[in-house]
């Protein structure tokens, strides 16, 4: 699926290092959605956007510093991250008519922490 | 608070047989449930809901899952299993508040099918 999409696909990056990750969504969705997939874990819900504004942030540590410039654009925005940051992160939109409608989500960027 | 148990962490069937995935939800109040699949380095794939209505949901791939409000459990089924369904399947539930967007997967199960 093209619908979402999310660069890069990679990412292995050092402690110290300041990274971006970018998803873009061509579904005209007004909600968009950044997880973390970890092995033997349920997906971890970090941050929502709806309309452009953040309408919920899961006690996500401030290393992670999310952007949501329009409706269409997403970043996650890293720095000092730990060794257990290591994961992959999912984005996913939505159109936010009402709760049963499904997130579409991106193939992910698998990223190492050195 | 909600939550969603995958009780099988894997499961293994012979092509051509019948398949299903199990999920029990809790949750108060009347929930939105859904299936998802995922392959190997891709993201998660939307397979079917359930909103309301009748309790068997007819999805993607000739997937169908069954809503049991009683036995709170909404099991993905298939009659059928190919190859090409091996994946890692995910659960899902979400209560149908305006402004909730908390989507509680479960942990996942995967299925292979053996040739």
């Amino acid at each position: 699926e093209t619908g979402v999409t999310q660069t890069p696909r990679h990412l292995v990056m050092g402690m110290t290092n300041k990274k971006s990750l970018k998803c873009e969504q061509h579904l005209g969705h007004n909600a968009m959605y950044w997880y973390k997939q970890s092995a033997k874990k349920p997906l971890e819900l970090m941050f929502v956007y709806s309309l452009e504004e953040r309408v919920e942030n899961n006690s996500v540590p401030s290393r992670f510093s999310p952007e949501c410039p329009n409706s269409s654009h997403l970043f996650l925005h890293l720095h000092t991250l730990q060794p257990e940051d290591s994961a992959l992160y999912l984005c996913a939109s939505s159109q936010e008519e009402g709760s049963n409608q499904p997130q579409h989500f991106g193939d992910g960027t698998r990223l190492s922490i050195l | 608070a909600q939550s969603v148990a995958q009780p099988e962490d894997q499961v293994n069937v012979a092509e051509g047989n019948p398949l299903t995935v199990k999920c029990t939800y809790s949750v108060s109040g009347n929930p939105y449930l859904f299936w998802y699949v995922q392959y190997p380095n891709r993201g998660l794939q939307f397979l079917l809901k359930y909103i309301t209505g009748d309790n068997l949901v007819k999805g993607s791939y000739g997937f169908e899952a069954e809503f049991n409000k009683s036995q709170t459990s909404f099991h993905l089924k298939k009659p059928s299993a190919l190859v090409s369904d091996s994946a890692l399947y995910f659960c899902a539930v979400r209560l149908p508040d305006r402004g909730s967007y908390q989507l509680t997967f479960g942990k996942g199960t995967k299925l292979s099918v053996i040739p």
